[in-house]
């Protein structure tokens, strides 16, 4: 099993839809969680860290599930600046070292 | 301006050659890692430090070395025991906050084997 799995996508979605993208990681000790945002052929941008109460940024909401071991990003009112990648960031932190683990990423294309 | 520096931007090499990609970040971050990203694919952790002279493998160390001699610099050696080294690598350093941290990225350096 993966340390973190994403749902594969892509998701197509209209303008104005709301999205959301669910991620699994198997490490129970993880600490940290995040969602980054990958535009193709560029460097991975920090989305939003994900906190345990559950955090919102704008049309992005956040959430984290400790007992069942996954968090979520939803997206609300689409945008066509909004199509990218979207990657889930676990931190199985252990032994004094943050190990930051990437999903494979989820693949969101927003149409008109 | 702060931020991490990876250089070359691309590079391509024969097979058999070993190749050093360069990481440098004016950020004051203790971590730093490397990633390799495949066409349609997530980062994978090559290896990572948290500490100057300290490092560990990620989940696809075979075939890469590192060192770590100044908290600056993060250099990546794609040896020629990389069976598959043509990638996308992408250097990063941590800043670590009380209960979070964000990854900061460098451009990426693309690694074509010829």
């Amino acid at each position: 099993r993966k340390e973190v799995e994403q749902d594969p996508g892509p998701f197509n979605v209209p303008e104005g839809a709301t999205v959301a993208f669910n991620c699994t990681y198997s490490n129970s000790a993880s600490q940290s969680f995040f969602w980054y945002r990958q535009d193709c052929r560029k460097e991975p941008k920090l989305l939003m860290s994900v906190y345990s109460s559950g955090n919102e940024d704008g049309r992005f909401t956040a959430q984290l599930n400790r007992a069942s071991q996954y968090i979520s990003l939803l997206i609300r009112d689409s945008k066509l600046s909004d199509s990218a990648t979207y990657l889930c960031v676990v931190d199985g932190f252990s032994g004094g070292y943050n190990k930051l683990i990437f999903g494979a990423g989820t693949r969101l294309a927003v149409h008109p | 301006d702060g931020g991490i520096t990876q250089s070359p931007k691309y590079l391509f090499r024969k097979e058999g050659q070993n190749v050093t990609l360069s990481c440098e970040q004016n950020l004051n971050h203790d971590a730093m890692y490397w990633y390799r990203q495949d066409p349609g694919q997530g980062l994978r952790l090559i290896y990572y430090s948290q500490i100057v002279n300290d490092f560990q493998k990620g989940d696809i160390a075979e075939g890469y070395s590192v060192s770590r001699e100044k908290k600056e610099s993060f250099p990546l050696t794609v040896t020629s025991a990389q069976k598959n080294p043509t990638a996308f690598y992408l250097c990063a350093s941590l800043n670590k906050g009380m209960d979070t941290g964000e990854l900061f990225f460098g451009e990426g350096s693309r690694l074509t084997v010829l």
